[in-house]
């Protein structure tokens, strides 16, 4: 049970495309969460697989054949500038794994 | 604010020292985990907690021990600190003993080793 975030840092300009990586590999069926944290502040909940919605402009789509669960955004805003952990839960784990993460700069 | 509560949010102490964290879940979640956040090291799983009971551990040092509550607050205690144990501790709580589920995190308390 892992999950890899394989960048530590990702730089954008305003407005580009953002796609943070994640790829896990778990037994079984994953809950995959995306979470995001401001300035060393609380680890909020960004979204998760399960509710294929939108967050913030944020998406992410479970690809089961690629283990994959990358985040994207198609214009990257200054304000999105923060930490992204990739999460991994599931009925045969008993905690939530995290990814390294990955920071996102974003310069105007 | 996520209805989870850690005291204190700061914390400075000498190596060798002991210190107690404190975390608070949110209201009817039954689960606590514990996470260490380090500069150079990401979120590190600790242990995790369920209604009292231990359920998993991660890489947790053995100077470090943790206990839930019968009011499911937990405790993380830290012994013979040392400079390298300066980070970031995070809880967190989920409804469920198993995974699944959304965990909630509360704001983290910084410990500084000098």
């Amino acid at each position: 049970q892992r999950v890899t975030q394989p960048e530590k840092l990702l730089s954008v300009f305003k407005g580009a495309p953002v796609e943070l990586k994640c790829n896990y590999s778990y037994s079984g069926s994953p809950e995959l969460f995306w979470y995001v944290q401001y300035s060393r502040q609380r680890l909020q909940l960004l979204l998760r697989h399960i509710s294929r919605e939108s967050i913030k402009g944020f998406t992410a789509d479970l690809n089961k054949g690629e283990t994959s669960f990358h985040l994207k955004k198609p214009f990257a805003q200054e304000e999105d500038s923060a930490m992204y952990y990739c999460a991994l839960s599931g009925r045969s784990t008993d905690k939530l794994i995290f990814g390294t993460g990955t920071r996102l700069q974003v310069f105007p | 604010d996520s209805g989870v509560t850690q005291t204190p949010k700061h914390l400075i102490t000498a190596t060798g020292q002991r210190v107690t964290l404190r975390c608070s879940p949110r209201s009817g979640d039954l689960s606590v985990y514990w996470y260490q956040q380090s500069l150079d090291q990401g979120l590190q799983f600790l242990i995790h907690y369920y209604n009292g009971e231990e359920r998993a551990k991660g890489n947790i040092l053995e100077r470090f021990s943790a206990q839930q509550f019968p009011d499911l607050h937990s405790e993380l205690n830290l012994s013979s600190l040392e400079l390298g144990d300066s980070a970031l501790y995070f809880c967190a709580s989920s409804t469920q003993d198993r995974g699944g589920t959304e965990a909630f995190f509360g704001q983290g308390t910084r410990l500084t080793v000098v």
